[in-house]
């Protein structure tokens, strides 16, 4: 099957500019994660998604990161205005709800690089 | 305050030797651990996990092992093989097994050298 898409894969921005990112997930997946990993850091969770639903947007900068997923497949999420401290790489994951103990399944990642 | 900590930020084994990989947790709360494997321009994949009520779960070449008492578990890869070169990510839930929040840990580089 195929794995979760994301893109694009590179982003070069300045700061106070918008920038949008692009995930589709693994068909069939119901549950979609936005993570952002730091350089040197571990991913951290941004968003979580139930089909089109929110489940955890509890560690979401809302004031400048907002993320949808309108029909329950896609989802997108975007910076506007851009910080210095948004540079790092953008994981989305996605998992079917069989039971609690199906694994995440990560895609490669945007890097954002913001100037 | 980082709740999942792993020391190690990098390690270098020789193949067919042991690799032992450690990873720390501070919230006696997190029922589900697992272990994530990363290359470079690659996203996380899925490695093994173990739930709390277990203290070792064995897939092949890995092992996990937790200790709840010690708020310790531990990845065991044997015989560790040139393609286990990677970053390795401990992660813990909070409820909802695996796919509640998972809380990671900073990774571990691992070199296997041949």
């Amino acid at each position: 099957e195929a794995g979760v898409a994301q893109s694009p894969r590179y982003k070069i921005i300045e700061k106070r500019q918008s920038v949008a990112f692009w995930c589709n997930p693994i068909s069939g997946h119901a549950t979609l994660y936005w993570y952002q990993q730091i350089l040197g850091q571990g991913p951290k969770l941004l968003i979580q998604f139930q089909n089109n639903g929110v489940v955890d947007d509890s560690q979401l900068p809302k004031d400048r990161f907002s993320a949808e997923r309108l029909k329950g497949v896609d989802s997108t999420l975007k910076i506007q205005p851009a910080k210095l401290e948004d540079s790092a790489v953008y994981l989305c994951a996605s998992t079917v709800v069989l039971s609690s103990y199906n694994e995440q399944f990560f895609g490669p990642g945007t890097r954002l690089t913001v100037l | 305050d980082q709740q999942v900590k792993q020391n190690s930020p990098s390690l270098s084994v020789q193949e067919g030797r042991i690799s032992i990989l450690n990873c720390d947790y501070t919230n006696s709360m997190f029922d589900y651990f697992l272990w994530y494997k990363k290359y470079p321009a690659e996203g996380p994949t899925f490695l093994i996990s173990i739930s709390s009520i277990k203290d070792k779960n064995e897939d092949g070449r890995f092992t996990v092992f937790l200790n709840k008492s010690a708020k310790h578990l531990s990845l065991h890869i044997v015989p560790s093989q040139p393609g286990d070169s990677a970053v390795y990510f401990c992660a813990a839930s909070l409820g909802g097994g695996s796919q509640g929040n998972l809380i990671f840990g900073k990774g571990t580089k691992l070199s296997v050298k041949p």
